[in-house]
């Protein structure tokens, strides 16, 4: 079975601060896809990335970072500089391909950026 | 704007009903997903439509069905409902119809309440 935990309920940090939100999974699969989601107060739910179990290489995308270590199976979403904007829900997701596609969602983790 | 449209936005209805939510997709999308976000059980993916036809299950209670019609908008239809599909259903749409592997873009959902 497929699991995704963000221990991380709440954050709340002062604007220019650095903010990694954590994303640990499970699975025995050997190929399967990680992604994060963004859900702002407005609600709808925004993609952010989607990252393969065979590419560990960092992403980085303007403001924010992904850091995949297969040795700790973690897939950390680092935002440097936070702004009031990326207040919101970040979710993290695990998709596996064995047996048909199961995508396993994690609770949440829900930032809050303050001026 | 994603440019995925969903209605309705909110629906109240009772326990044992059954409602229809509709979704389009963005102009030139062929895939559809459908997504349910409830406190108790949290982000879960429902189904994938592709150019009409069925082409991922997830979740998805038999109590539930889904149809993508010939001008590729879809209905999830909730039957015998009880309070716990209560939620907020999700609708994305992509462009290909491998299941999620490139960028989904979210509706604003429809908030379901089952009194």
């Amino acid at each position: 079975a497929q699991k995704v935990t963000q221990a991380q309920t709440e954050i709340s940090v002062v604007e220019k601060e650095d903010v990694t939100l954590d994303c640990v999974y499970e699975t025995r699969d050997t190929t399967y896809y990680l992604f994060w989601y963004k859900q702002p107060p407005s609600g709808e739910l925004v993609f952010l990335i989607r990252r393969n179990s065979f590419d560990e290489q960092n992403e980085i995308s303007g403001r924010y970072s992904w850091n995949f270590q297969k040795s700790t199976s973690s897939f950390n979403f680092t935002i440097t500089a936070s702004q009031v904007v990326d207040s919101a829900v970040y979710f993290c997701a695990l998709e596996v391909t064995g047996g048909g596609n199961k995508l396993t969602f994690g609770t949440g983790t829900q930032l809050k950026v303050e001026l | 704007d994603s440019g995925v449209t969903q209605t309705p936005k909110h629906l109240i209805t009772a326990t044992g009903q059954r409602v229809t939510l509709r979704c389009s997709p963005r102009s030139g999308d062929l895939s559809v997903y459908w997504y349910q976000q409830s406190l108790d059980q949290g982000l879960q993916f429902l189904i994938q439509y592709y150019n009409g036809e069925e082409r991922a299950k997830g979740n998805i209670l038999e109590r539930f069905s889904a149809q993508q019609f010939p001008d590729l908008h879809s209905e999830l239809n909730l039957s015998s409902l009880e309070l716990g599909d209560s939620a907020l259903y999700f609708c994305a749409s992509s462009g290909t119809g491998t299941t999620f592997t490139d960028t989904q873009y979210f509706g604003p959902g429809t908030r379901l309440t089952v009194l």
